[in-house]
């Protein structure tokens, strides 16, 4: 298993401001990813967070808003760029192996209140 | 692409009754499958999965899926259900790429 620290768990932001969540595992992974969860919704992804490269976005989703970064196997930043009241939401870091019989793991999540 | 459809919103059941969370899957090829609880202000906690074998799985808290290959489905189960089972259930399958595509989630209030 991976235990994975994401922080901050909470935060009231202003609107236009900029946001960068953070997510460090105690383990090294093959594979890290962003979720976003809005109130009341389901699990959406941001994008895969590639080592030493350019994270994969999904559609809907672009750089300029979200650039993350991930600098080595354990550590990855998830960054929330001039925030509005609709990135709002919960934002959560995941890992996994390339082993597809295994399980992915999850942070504690980031509450964004952007007001 | 892979997908799980979870049809209810909600499912109320009174403490101690047996819980049932539906789950039906479309996949091309084998299927992977997940359960996920979220308690209010936490994250996701990894209850089950099924990647091949029996089909009845038996996973965290008590909880059991059991994957039926002719209906499609990955039903979660709980025999008697606590005040404490009460969360937001995620049923998810992992696609070729190794993400997670989730359902909607279902909410699950146990009454006492």
């Amino acid at each position: 298993s991976a235990v994975i620290s994401q922080k901050p768990s909470r935060d009231i932001c202003q609107r236009g401001t900029s946001l960068t969540i953070q997510c460090q595992v105690d383990s090294q992974v093959t594979m890290m990813f962003w979720y976003r969860q809005q109130p009341g919704q389901s699990l959406t992804l941001i994008a895969t967070a590639n080592q030493g490269s350019e994270a994969t976005y999904e559609s809907g989703f672009v750089i300029d808003k979200f650039p993350i970064s991930r600098p080595n196997l354990t550590f990855s930043t998830l960054t929330v760029s001039n925030m509005s009241p609709e990135d709002s939401s919960i934002y959560l870091c995941s890992v996994v192996s390339r082993d597809r019989l295994t399980e992915a793991f999850f942070g504690q999540g980031t509450r964004l209140t952007v007001v | 692409a892979q997908s799980v459809a979870q049809p209810e919103d909600q499912v109320n059941v009174a403490e101690g009754n047996p819980l049932t969370v539906k789950c039906t899957y479309s996949v091309s090829g084998n299927p992977y499958l997940f359960w996920y609880v979220q308690y209010p202000n936490r994250g996701l906690q990894f209850l089950l999965k099924y990647i091949t074998g029996d089909n009845l799985v038996k996973g965290s808290y008590g909880f059991e899926a059991e994957f039926n290959k002719s209906q499609t489905s990955f039903h979660l189960k709980k025999p008697s259900a606590l005040v404490s089972d009460s969360a937001l259930y995620f049923c998810a399958v992992r696609e070729l790429d190794n993400r997670l595509a989730f359902g909607k989630g279902n909410q699950v209030v146990v009454i006492p």
